[in-house]
């Protein structure tokens, strides 16, 4: 099956600081990724859909300044956490779309944010 | 809106089998799936249904009734490393996923 990578697998950053993730398709180009946050005993929220070349579309609440994504290439989006809070502490899992078959998406390994 | 149920947990005995609900309303329908994840890992993909009826696949096996906005995860045969949390989720007429809360799995000796 399709492979995503994603690192780090956890970092600890202090408050204040930013912090990148990096998402990656090993075996396949994804034109679309999808970015999604998970607190403790909760569901997976989705916050951006990152389209390969455009802009990402966030979902309603969550802050396009502060949480910076890029889609460089057809294997590789980014997301930056800026001026990182405690509260920013989360699981931020990434996944990506296979092309032309919707149904199909694979998840990274996530990575554990902590802010101190 | 958009809304997914699931039990929030259940409990079930090694060996046993155990059936996970979940019911859905959402805009637009393109599948369901189910997810397994265990505690501090992504989620890993068990099964998908678009059409109504019973897919089996090994031990697991999931049903759908469009007509009801139901489906179900069965797991036959539990065994110790099935306690994890089961997430149902609706792929939407945007083809965007819309998740459940998600079902804590225990299994007990």
């Amino acid at each position: 099956g399709a492979v995503v990578s994603q690192h780090p697998s956890w970092v600890i950053c202090k408050s204040g600081t930013s912090v990148k993730i990096e998402c990656r398709s090993l075996d396949f180009q994804a034109t679309t990724m999808f970015w999604y946050r998970q607190f403790p005993k909760q569901s997976l929220m989705l916050m951006a859909t990152s389209n390969e070349g455009s802009k990402a579309t966030y979902e309603q609440g969550v802050e396009k300044d502060k949480f910076l994504i890029n889609h460089a290439s057809l294997t590789l989006s980014t997301l930056t956490v800026t001026s990182a809070h405690p509260e920013d502490s989360s699981f931020y899992i990434c996944s990506a779309r296979v092309p032309d078959r919707e149904y199909e998406q694979y998840f990274g390994p996530g990575t554990r944010l902590t802010v101190t | 809106g958009q809304n997914i149920d699931q039990p929030t947990e259940m409990t079930a005995t090694e060996g046993a089998i155990v059936q996970i609900n979940c019911t859905y309303q959402t805009s637009g329908f393109n599948g369901l799936f189910w997810y397994q994840q265990h505690a501090g890992e992504a989620p890993t993909f068990l099964s998908y249904n678009v059409l109504d009826g019973l897919e089996e696949k090994g031990r697991f096996s999931s049903f759908l009734s469009r007509s009801k906005g139901y489906s179900y995860l069965l797991l036959k045969e539990l065994q110790m490393k099935d306690s994890a949390s089961y997430l149902c989720a609706v792929l939407d007429s945007n083809y965007q996923l819309i998740w459940g809360a998600g079902t804590k799995l225990i299994i007990k000796p």
